[in-house]
């Protein structure tokens, strides 16, 4: 079974500071995309950003950005310049090995502070 | 353009009770999925369906059952509810590939007594 780890449960930063939220994956399909959600209190999931994993460079959407080491299957998540509103489960997403569905990690609860 | 659209927001069951969750998107996407999230954790595929016409199996598919309707909705059934299936459910769909983003629904809150 493919597996999505996110190894902090929470996170917790000051407002205008940067956090990285970590994740590692285990597919073993080629061509691939890997997604960040973010999911606040409303329940709501929303796509952060996206990695298409054939590209070196690392995706940016504005403040977030990611760190894809594709040989160590990691895929970390970057948040400058924090805001009150980036309060929010993250949820780090790849898919399985046939390409068919995604696979979720577990979350992490990132509470910015005033 | 509603996007991923899923009825009722909020249900509450007595166990045994039978209900259907419907969702129904207009992106025209050929992919769609039911999700649950339990809380204080991520989602677990209950069931799919890559394009109209079929549907399988996904992490967690014990107690449900699902139709594609047609190439817009997708519906969830519950027929016999138990208090083990009280979580929250998404459905989502994207156009085609792995390559594509999956799009969420707001989700269905459903408690089971």
């Amino acid at each position: 079974a493919q597996t999505v780890t996110q190894s902090q449960p929470e996170m917790s930063v000051q407002e205008a500071e940067t956090v990285t939220l970590s994740c590692t994956y285990d597919t073993s399909e080629n061509n691939y995309y890997l997604f960040w959600y973010k999911q606040p209190p409303s329940r709501q999931m929303i796509l952060v950003i996206r990695q298409e994993a054939y590209k070196q460079q690392n995706a940016t959407e504005n403040r977030f950005s990611v760190n894809f080491q594709k040989a160590a299957k990691s895929f970390s998540l970057k948040i400058s310049d924090s805001q009150l509103g980036d309060t929010a489960m993250y949820f780090c997403a790849s898919p399985n090995n046939a390409g068919n569905m995604l696979t979720f990690g577990g979350g992490t609860r990132l509470m910015v502070k005033p | 353009n509603a996007g991923v659209t899923q009825t009722p927001k909020f249900q509450v069951l007595k166990t045994g009770q039978s209900m259907t969750l419907q969702c129904a998107q207009d992106m025209n996407h050929n992919s769609m999925y039911w999700y649950r999230q339990d809380p204080g954790m991520g989602l677990r595929l209950i069931y799919y369906s890559a394009s109209e016409g079929t549907t399988d199996k996904g992490e967690v598919p014990n107690g449900y059952n699902v139709s594609r309707l047609n190439k817009r909705e997708f519906s969830l059934r519950l027929e016999s509810a138990a208090p083990s299936q009280t979580s929250v459910y998404f459905c989502a769909s994207r156009r085609d590939s792995s390559t594509d983003t999956q799009y969420f629904g707001p989700g269905t809150r459903l408690t089971v007594l």
